[in-house]
């Protein structure tokens, strides 16, 4: 069975930091590119970055650049989204999602079940 | 950034009846667009791929049309089940989500 779990999610205040784990089973993890894909309480789907297979290329939402850092280790099947400086807009339940073909020009074909991250004093 | 809308918002239909929902894109995606469904506390599932491309193990009751800037996804014969939010997404540059289609009980 090929999953994607979400964890690391929990309330946080503005201004701190929170690090989002994504542990992937059941696929060849290292020859997929990876995405995140958030969607606030209520609201659409917003992506919010994705990870070559390699882990080379990066690219994020202009929303997010500077703030988040997407990362993943192969060796461990796992992909990260280090979220520093959040901010009340951040709060959405966060999606890591895979890239069908493996590359970027493609839908999103695995979905984990999401994690909650809320932001609030 | 490439802009999607997608309309209606929302769309009330019964049980058995054909549906259509639009999406636009801000300019050009040729055929690089993806469908998806979602339903309440579950993460989306992909439908259809490449604009018309139905994924493995979506029933037939669903396709998908257009190219360049319109495209369009139907649902004939709407089953209780397809009562759900419907998403467009290009993927020609970055990933660009449309605002949603909720397809409601009439």
């Amino acid at each position: 069975q090929v999953h994607l779990v979400e964890s690391g999610g929990g309330v946080v205040q503005p201004g701190t930091s929170l690090r989002l784990s994504c542990a992937a089973s059941g696929f060849t993890f290292s020859t997929y590119a990876i995405h995140w894909v958030r969607q606030a309480p209520g609201k659409g789907l917003e992506w919010v970055a994705v990870i070559s297979y390699d882990g080379i290329n990066k690219y994020y939402a202009d929303s997010v650049r500077g703030r988040f850092t997407i990362s993943r280790d192969n060796s461990k099947n796992t992909l990260y989204m280090q979220m520093n400086t959040v901010r009340p807009e951040d709060t959405a339940v966060y999606y890591c999602a895979r890239g069908k073909s493996g590359g970027y020009r493609d839908g999103f074909d695995i979905w984990g079940q999401g994690t909650m991250v809320t932001v609030s004093s | 950034d490439i802009q999607m809308t997608q309309s209606p918002s929302t769309l009330s239909a019964s049980v058995g009846d054909r549906v259509t929902i639009t999406c636009r894109a801000s300019q050009s995606i040729t055929n690089w667009l993806a469908w998806y469904q979602q339903k309440p506390g579950k993460a989306p599932k992909l439908l259809i791929s490449k604009a018309s491309s139905l994924e493995n193990g979506v029933p037939s009751r669903f396709s998908g049309s257009g190219s360049g800037t319109e495209f369009t996804l139907s649902i004939r014969n709407l089953q209780p089940e397809d009562f759900a939010t419907y998403y467009c997404q290009q993927y020609n540059s970055y990933w660009t989500f449309g605002q949603g289609t909720k397809v409601e009980i009439k």
